[in-house]
């Protein structure tokens, strides 16, 4: 599985755009680009994957570059409660391999 | 609420003593997964389970033996745990583990072991 590159921790403040990278420079073709959160003490929660094009639901959009080494999560507008550590993850076979991931923090 | 239950949330077991965490998905699915994740470090898949098949066994001692008797139950049974196996124990579930597919974990059970 490719691996990925995450910064460690991010702020952000209340009601602005969250803008979360992730390099995955080792991706190969068919591989999708997953995102998961988990908030403290919680299970992980699924956000939203892609392929080769952008894709947006009601909690998130992810922007892939057309190389696709690299991916955006944005949450539009963000919440207290979107703090947690954001996990990107680039997989093909069934196993979902979390790293480190980045820490949100969203401030009042 | 993700449609996957665990219980017990919270669980102490001294090193002798033998306690199993069960883990129910209402989702359809048909595979689910175990999860391990100590203090600090990144969630590490431990068994994953294919319409009852074991499928992998991610190198974890045999002191955890896990158990699938249908598609919708999975239990992890512990013996002789050691202190370092003290760790939020978490279970998910998806349909066939294959591109693309989503996985819904349930909350965790919070086990400590003295």
């Amino acid at each position: 599985d490719a691996k990925t590159t995450q910064p460690p921790s991010m702020d952000c403040a209340e009601g602005r755009a969250a803008n979360l990278p992730c390099n995955h420079s080792t991706i190969s073709g068919n591989e999708y680009v997953y995102w998961y959160r988990q908030i403290h003490s919680q299970g992980p929660q699924y956000i939203i994957h892609g392929l080769k094009n952008n894709e947006t639901n009601e909690m998130a959009s992810l922007i892939i570059t057309e190389d696709r080494k690299s991916s955006t999560l944005i949450l539009p507008h963000a919440t207290l409660r979107d703090t947690a550590v954001y996990y990107c993850i680039v997989r093909l076979s069934e196993k979902l391999v979390f790293g480190k991931g980045t820490k949100l923090t969203v401030n009042p | 609420e993700t449609g996957v239950t665990q219980t017990p949330r919270h669980l102490v077991m001294g090193m002798t003593n033998k306690k199993s965490l069960k883990c129910e998905q209402h989702l359809g699915h048909n595979a689910m997964y175990w999860y391990k994740q100590s203090a600090k470090k990144p969630l590490e898949l431990m068994f994953v389970y294919n319409f009852k098949e074991q499928t992998e066994n991610n190198s974890v001692p045999s002191r955890f033996s896990p158990e699938c008797p249908n598609s919708s139950h999975l239990f992890l049974h512990l013996h002789t745990l050691q202190p370092e196996d003290s760790a939020l124990y978490l279970c998910a579930s998806s349909h066939a583990p294959r591109d693309p597919y989503e996985q819904y974990f349930g909350p965790g059970t919070r086990l400590t072991v003295t």
